[in-house]
């Protein structure tokens, strides 16, 4: 079975930084493009940002770009997003999620439980 | 930038009801790029529909997606208890490369 587990969530202060982690199992993980989507408290999904298999095509939303960088490491079955110069906006849960881009129609088919983000001083 | 907006904001019904979900895009949409998701509190999102009509796997017949062009639809057809939830239509795009409806709430009247 997929499974995606994200780690590195917390609370920090406006101007700051965070790195998450996504450790994934149960698929060939470099085969697989990957998304971070976010879900500000009592809001709706707002997807942040994506990385191709091998990591040779990243892709941001414009409210993320140029503050977070996603990478990922696919000897260690890990997707990461650094967070940096982070606002009070940027407040919310961090959703791991696999993309499949096929014929049959572009998919986020499994997730993670989230990392909770809280931007505040 | 297409935008999705889903309607009704909230639907209000009950158990063994038929829900009807909508999502509008602001320009056409390639049926194929078209998805919905269940997310219940607490919870992260589920995959329900892909390519507008797709069950994803594990996923009951009850649920079915239709549409084309920018009229979109969801329908639950005999509602079960677990099925009071928010549910987001989502397209694939360019920029961005995903984008969702706001959700719409079905809960239990």
């Amino acid at each position: 079975d997929v499974q995606l587990v994200e780690s590195g969530g917390g609370l920090v202060q406006p101007g700051g930084s965070l790195r998450l982690s996504c450790a994934a199992s149960g698929f060939t993980f470099s085969n697989s493009a990957m998304s971070w989507v976010r879900q500000a408290p009592g809001k709706g999904l707002e997807w942040v940002s994506a990385i191709s298999g091998f990591g040779g095509a990243t892709y941001y939303a414009d409210s993320v770009k140029g503050r977070f960088t996603v990478s990922r490491a696919n000897s260690k079955n890990t997707l990461y997003l650094q967070m940096n110069s982070l606002r009070a906006e940027d407040t919310a849960v961090y959703y791991c999620a696999k993309d499949v881009l096929d014929s049959s129609g572009p998919r986020l088919d499994s997730w993670g439980q989230g990392t909770l983000v809280t931007v505040s001083s | 930038e297409i935008v999705l907006t889903q309607s009704p904001g909230t639907l209000s019904l009950s158990p063994g009801e038929r829900a009807t979900l909508s999502c509008r895009a602001s320009q056409s949409v390639t049926s194929t790029y078209l998805a919905w998701y269940q997310q219940k509190p607490g919870q992260a999102p589920r995959l329900l529909i892909y390519g507008a009509s797709s069950r994803a796997t594990g996923i009951p017949d009850r649920f079915s997606g239709s549409g084309s062009g920018t009229d979109f639809t969801l329908t639950i057809s005999r509602l079960e208890p677990e099925d009071f939830a928010v549910y987001y239509c989502q397209q694939y795009g360019r920029s961005p490369l995903w984008t969702f409806g706001q959700g719409t709430k079905v809960e239990i009247k």
